[in-house]
């Protein structure tokens, strides 16, 4: 199974700043023949299900705000909040959907400072 | 817009079967190459993606290792529904259970059903 692995386990940012959790892959997830990174990011809030926010490490899902961006490539992602919310206080998970298994991370929680 | 809606029991003995079943709305079941999952969430595991169903001229499963011995995907094409079946569940079974939709990145959840194994 790929091992997913994300840093920091939390993190607490002042409003309007920027907060970047990372995320490892214990394998490439990056696909040759297309050039894809099969790699998602969600949020989730408590009691709610996970929210899909980026999928092919940077390809934003519909309706999400512009100030969450997903980068990286192979093995090394990252997920930039530009300038937090108060609304963004949660839970962020990274997915490889690579492999099945479809492993995740363990989360990384974002808090107000 | 895709809804999915969970229905089943939130209590299960230790040794027996948990059964959900997800009713989809807004799309199809058999829609091709679209993956239908379920998926489960504990503190001592966190998210941990358990299998999925899909159709593409056939239909086809994939289910996680851990616990492939004991689980079942099911597509229902009459009720547009997918059902998830787990047998001889121990306490270490007990979680959210979510159903999703999609092809590796899942942007349509259940709500979720607590499941708690104990006598």
């Amino acid at each position: 199974d790929i091992v997913m692995t994300q840093s920091p386990d939390s993190l607490a940012v002042s409003l309007g700043e920027r907060a970047t959790i990372n995320c490892n892959s214990s394998q490439s997830v990056l696909y040759s023949s297309n050039n894809k990174n099969y790699l998602a990011w969600y949020q989730q809030k408590p009691g709610q299900p996970p929210k899909l926010l980026i999928y092919w490490a940077s390809t934003r899902e519909s309706g999400v705000p512009d100030r969450f961006s997903g980068s990286g490539s192979g093995t090394d992602f990252t997920l930039t909040i530009s300038s937090l919310q108060a609304e963004d206080v949660a839970v962020y998970y990274c997915q490889q959907y690579y492999n099945t298994p479809h492993t995740f991370g363990p989360g990384t929680k974002v808090d107000i400072k | 817009q895709v809804q999915l809606q969970q229905s089943g029991p939130g209590l299960v003995k230790p040794s027996q079967t948990l059964s959900l079943t997800c009713a989809i709305s807004g799309d199809s079941v058999s829609t091709k190459s679209v993956g239908w999952n379920w998926i489960r969430q504990s503190p001592s595991r966190g998210l941990e993606w358990l299998g999925r169903t899909y159709y593409r001229s056939k239909w086809y499963n994939d289910y996680a290792e851990s616990v492939k011995s004991r689980i079942t995907i099911n597509p229902d094409t009459s009720k547009n529904q997918f059902s998830l079946q787990l047998n001889s569940v121990t306490p270490e079974d007990t979680a959210v259970y979510y159903c999703a939709r999609g092809n590796g990145n899942l942007n349509y959840w259940g709500q979720g059903t607590l499941v708690t194994v104990s006598s």
